[in-house]
């Protein structure tokens, strides 16, 4: 049965660099057929999407964070990671990770993908 | 930058309908997918690819859409319903993915 676990700070300074590391046990990150990404969800509003990245391909970003976030892998540990840079208040969530079945439509001529099974989210804080 | 828009609440009583709609520029050529949240916990995928219902996801729940518009029905909605409900989908690029605002779905 395919895990996801979220890890990192709970608390980030202002201004400093947010870092959290998404585990996957029961399944590989290599597979083409998955993308694999990162939401957020601010204390009382909705979801936002981060951004998603299959192994061997594209990552995307959502436009605006672009310029902040970064989304890394590491296969030799089946771990992804996610950097935001120059945290503000307004980065305080709850970050969860995803895994994203991969497919193209040809009725509508694109590749989508969308969250099946997610982390249980972690909380992160940005505070002095 | 590219939205779905949802309406922030809609209230039923248990056993009737319940609709949730979602409006977004690209629907007709994009799929949408639906989540549900209970209070404290992660998003579950109840709807995807507009109308599919992932195995254990009650048979009450349907999606449907048409033009610029999507809907998520609930037929016969129970009280253990009672969520948050997102839409997602994605704009004309495909490169760039949205949630919508969420709709507290209120069973009583």
């Amino acid at each position: 049965q395919l895990q996801l676990q979220e890890s990192g700070p709970g608390l980030v300074k202002p201004s400093e660099t947010l870092s959290l590391t998404c585990t996957v046990s029961g399944g590989s990150i290599s597979s083409s057929t998955y993308y694999w990404g990162w939401i957020r969800q601010p204390p009382g509003k909705g979801l936002e999407w981060l951004g998603s990245f299959y192994y061997g391909g594209s990552t995307y970003y959502n436009p605006s964070l672009k310029s902040r976030v970064t989304i890394s892998v590491d296969t030799s540990k089946n771990q992804f990671s996610l950097k935001v840079s120059s945290v503000t208040a307004a980065d305080t969530a709850v970050y969860y990770c995803a895994r994203e079945p991969s497919g193209y439509s040809y009725g509508y001529g694109y590749s989508f993908h969308y969250m099946d099974v997610w982390g249980k989210g972690t909380t992160v804080t940005v505070s002095s | 930058s590219y939205e779905l828009t949802q309406p922030p609440s809609v209230s039923v009583s248990p056993g009737q309908a319940a609709r949730i709609t979602c409006s977004g520029d690209a629907l007709p050529k994009r799929y949408a997918y639906w989540y549900q949240q209970k209070s404290g916990q992660a998003p579950v995928l109840v709807i995807y690819e507009d109308i599919k219902r992932p195995s254990g996801i009650p048979e009450r729940f349907s999606g449907s859409s048409s033009g610029t518009m999507a809907t998520l029905t609930i037929s016969g909605a129970q009280v253990e319903d009672e969520a948050d409900y997102y839409c997602y989908s994605t704009d004309s690029s495909a490169n760039h993915w949205v949630f919508g605002g969420g709709t507290k779905l209120t069973v009583l």
